[in-house]
């Protein structure tokens, strides 16, 4: 157990619909990252946070957004969705900026139908 | 084109034997991560290399980080069934733009 929590583990859609993912950082991490892992593309880096503000962002679709919340859980929130979507979400924390160890969750798997 | 390629992207051994994967950037590495994902679970951190040269080992994998040629490679000693999943590395692009992976070598132990 990492100590990271997503939720929810799976989730079905329908395309066009829009969907939030959670999670909850080790206790004490203030930096929480957000990956996609698709079966083509490996793990693709979307966006870093570290203690409410966005540090960096990646390959993130405009469709998709997240924030970090003062008890630092963050969300991703993923709107008209795409079959091209499905794809497994991880979420890892980290207790500094630099993320110099970086813990996942075990991911939220998304199918869009 | 993947700036991290990984080889081979799947392997078979019987248990008991060694195996090596290796990890090549087409970027300079400042720092170089080793994970594991196990099937259907998260990823876990395996082990983190920043300098040239060096070389770390946890139980049965060992990892190297050789700067100029811009690879690491992972060498699992006497594999075992719990040693099955899928490998990642992660490359650290230095700053905030953190780690950028490559994409996984599935790795089958044979009792």
């Amino acid at each position: 157990d990492s100590g990271v929590t997503q939720t929810p583990k799976h989730l079905i859609t329908a395309t066009g619909q829009r969907v939030t993912l959670r999670c909850s950082p080790r206790s004490g991490d203030l930096s929480v990252y957000w990956y996609q892992q698709s079966l083509d593309q490996g793990l693709q880096f979307l966006i870093h946070y570290y203690n409410g503000e966005e540090r960096a962002k990646g390959n993130i679709l405009e469709r998709f957004s997240a924030q970090q919340f003062p008890d630092l859980h963050s969300e991703l929130n993923l709107s008209s969705l795409e079959l091209g979507d499905s794809a497994l979400y991880f979420c890892a924390s980290s207790a500094d900026p630099a993320g110099n160890t970086i813990y996942f969750g075990e991911g939220s798997w998304l199918t869009v139908v | 084109s993947q700036e991290l390629e990984q080889s081979p992207q799947s392997l078979i051994v019987q248990e008991g034997k060694n195996l090596t994967i290796n990890c090549t950037s087409s970027k300079t590495l400042y720092g170089l991560y080793w994970y594991k994902q196990k099937y259907g679970e998260g990823l876990i951190f395996l082990m983190m290399l920043q300098k040239g040269g060096e070389e770390k080992s946890h139980e049965k994998i060992t990892a190297k980080l050789d700067e100029k040629k811009q690879q690491s490679s992972l060498h699992i000693t006497a594999s075992q069934p719990s040693h099955a999943g899928i490998y990642l590395c992660g490359a650290d692009r230095g700053g905030y733009q953190k780690v950028t992976f490559g994409t996984g070598t599935k790795l089958q132990v044979i009792p």
